[in-house]
C-alpha cells in the first residue's frame, strides 16, 4: 500500500536558525498537503501543492513539490518559537482519505 | 464558531467498557473522517464517510462502529474497550475530491483505557 514517510523524526534548533523536513511517497501523488499540530493541539492545514516542481511560500515557510511529484519539503526560515509543533505531510488515496507522513517534531531553543 | 467540534474531550474508562465519541461540523463538508493518533504521534487512517456512506473502514476491528445521522455528524462507538485503544481520536471534515481538498479537524479526544 501506499507510504509516506519523513525524516527527520526531531529536530532541535537554536531561535533563529533554519529547518527543513523532508517527505517521500512509495507512489506517485495527484497532490500533497502539508500541516502543523502543536503541541496539545490538533493538525491545521497549512498548504497544498498540486504542479510537478511547484513551489509555494507562506511568510517564513516554503514548500516544494519534487519535479516527479513522489517528494516533498517544508523550510522555515529564521525558525521563531512559535514554530513548534509536529509538521506532517499528507498524500491522497482512495476513498477521499489522506496517508500522513509519520511527522517532524520541531523544538526551538530560545 | 467551531468549525469541527467532538464531545468529550478527555475520556477515561475501564477495559471492557462500551464508549462513544460525537463529532459535527459545520462547515458544509460532504466527507468526514476518523483518525488515531498514538503515543507517537502517528495519524492511522480509520474511516471515511461521504454524504453518510460509508467510503473506507481502514481494516479498524469490528469494536469500532461508525455511526453518521446525516452529513454533518460522525459518531464513533467503540464496544469492549482494550488497553490498546488508548489515543487521541481526531474527526475531520472535507469536501469529495479524490484528496484534493484540505481537511479540518476537530480538537481531538484523549481517550485512556485503565
Amino acid at each position: 500500500g501506499q507510504q509516506v514517510m519523513q525524516i527527520p523524526q526531531y529536530q532541535h534548533v537554536q531561535e533563529g536558525e533554519d529547518f527543513t523536513t523532508y517527505c517521500n511517497s512509495s507512489t506517485t501523488l495527484s497532490n500533497i498537503q502539508w500541516y502543523k499540530q502543536r503541541p496539545g493541539g490538533h493538525p491545521v492545514f497549512l498548504i497544498q501543492l498540486v504542479k510537478s516542481g511547484e513551489v509555494k511560500k507562506q511568510k517564513r515557510l516554503t514548500f516544494q513539490f519534487g519535479e516527479a511529484k513522489k517528494n516533498s519539503s517544508l523550510h522555515i526560515t529564521a525558525t521563531q518559537t512559535t514554530d513548534v509543533g509536529t509538521y506532517f505531510c499528507a498524500g491522497p488515496r482512495a476513498g477521499n482519505m489522506l496517508t500522513f507522513g509519520g511527522g517532524t517534531r520541531l523544538m526551538v531553543k530560545p | 464558531d467551531t468549525a469541527v467540534s467532538q464531545t468529550p474531550k478527555y475520556l477515561v474508562t475501564q477495559m471492557g467498557n462500551d464508549k462513544s465519541i460525537k463529532c459535527e461540523q459545520n462547515l458544509g463538508h460532504d466527507t468526514m473522517y476518523w483518525y488515531k493518533q498514538d503515543s507517537k504521534k502517528f495519524l492511522k487512517i480509520m474511516f471515511s464517510y461521504n454524504n453518510k456512506e460509508l467510503i473506507i473502514n481502514e481494516t479498524v476491528p469490528n469494536r469500532f462502529s461508525p455511526k453518521s445521522p446525516d452529513k454533518a455528524h460522525l459518531n464513533l462507538h467503540i464496544n469492549s474497550l482494550e488497553l490498546g485503544d488508548s489515543a487521541v481520536y481526531f474527526c475531520a471534515s472535507s469536501q469529495w475530491g479524490q484528496g484534493a481538498f484540505g481537511y479540518t479537524f476537530g480538537s481531538g479526544t484523549r481517550l485512556t483505557v485503565v
